[in-house]
């Protein structure tokens, strides 16, 4: 069955410095979505893209972050400057079309120091 | 704003008994309803979902869920639970509308003892 692939698995970086999370949704997949659980909490929406731009964003989602589809078959997410408190399980999913569920992949653990 | 409540945090049931892990959410329209599953050190695994149709809806590993509209809820159960059941659950709300990003729950731990 065709996966969402992330990597790393786990990265850690000092603290202001840039990181960039790569997903590899599934490929005949049109939306796009990235999460993050912070150690205890619950799964929390980050963005949505669809046809090359954003749809949607939460809050969290501010002008350190951006995302970024640079070919056909990745799909990033960078954090410009890094802080402590983006320490978190980061979660790709891709999802078909609208009849369809979000697939998610195994998740990147960052841990900033 | 839609929302999520899973009331248990944490949920033990002795291998071979029964499970109903509670949802229930606050959403304007028709919500569509999945459960997720993770395991330690895992990703999100799609249990089941719901979008329309039939209130009761099957899903993988022998879970099912029932989406009562009048009481906001969407509720798993297992007849028999097994020790590999042991995991997070998630419970989200979505919509069919564009993007349909996900709303979760706080997650309900459930351990098996034997």
């Amino acid at each position: 069955e065709p996966e969402v692939t992330q990597t790393p698995s786990h990265q850690v970086t000092q603290m202001g410095q840039e990181v960039i999370l790569r997903c590899v949704p599934i490929s005949n997949h049109l939306y796009f979505y990235w999460y993050r659980q912070i150690l205890g909490q619950k799964v929390e929406f980050l963005v949505s893209f669809y046809n090359n731009e954003i749809s949607e964003k939460s809050e969290i989602f501010d002008d350190q972050f951006s995302v970024e589809r640079p070919d056909g078959s990745n799909f990033t997410l960078k954090i410009r400057s890094t802080k402590l408190e983006d320490s978190a399980m980061y979660f790709c999913a891709s999802r078909a079309n609208n009849e369809q569920p979000q697939h998610f992949g195994d998740g990147t653990r960052l841990s900033i120091l | 704003a839609q929302s999520v409540t899973q009331p248990d945090i944490h949920i033990t049931v002795s291998e071979g008994a029964s499970l109903e892990l509670r949802c229930n959410y606050s959403y304007g329209a028709t919500p569509y309803l999945f459960w997720y599953v993770q395991s330690p050190g895992q990703g999100l695994q799609l249990l089941l979902k719901y979008f329309s149709g039939d209130t009761l809806v099957q899903g993988i590993k022998g879970f099912e869920a029932e989406f009562k509209r009048s009481q906001s809820s969407f509720n798993l159960r297992k007849p028999s639970v097994h020790w590999s059941d042991a995991a997070e659950y998630f419970c989200a709300v979505g919509s069919n509308f564009g993007n349909e990003k996900l709303t979760f729950g706080t997650g309900t731990r459930l351990t098996i003892i034997p």
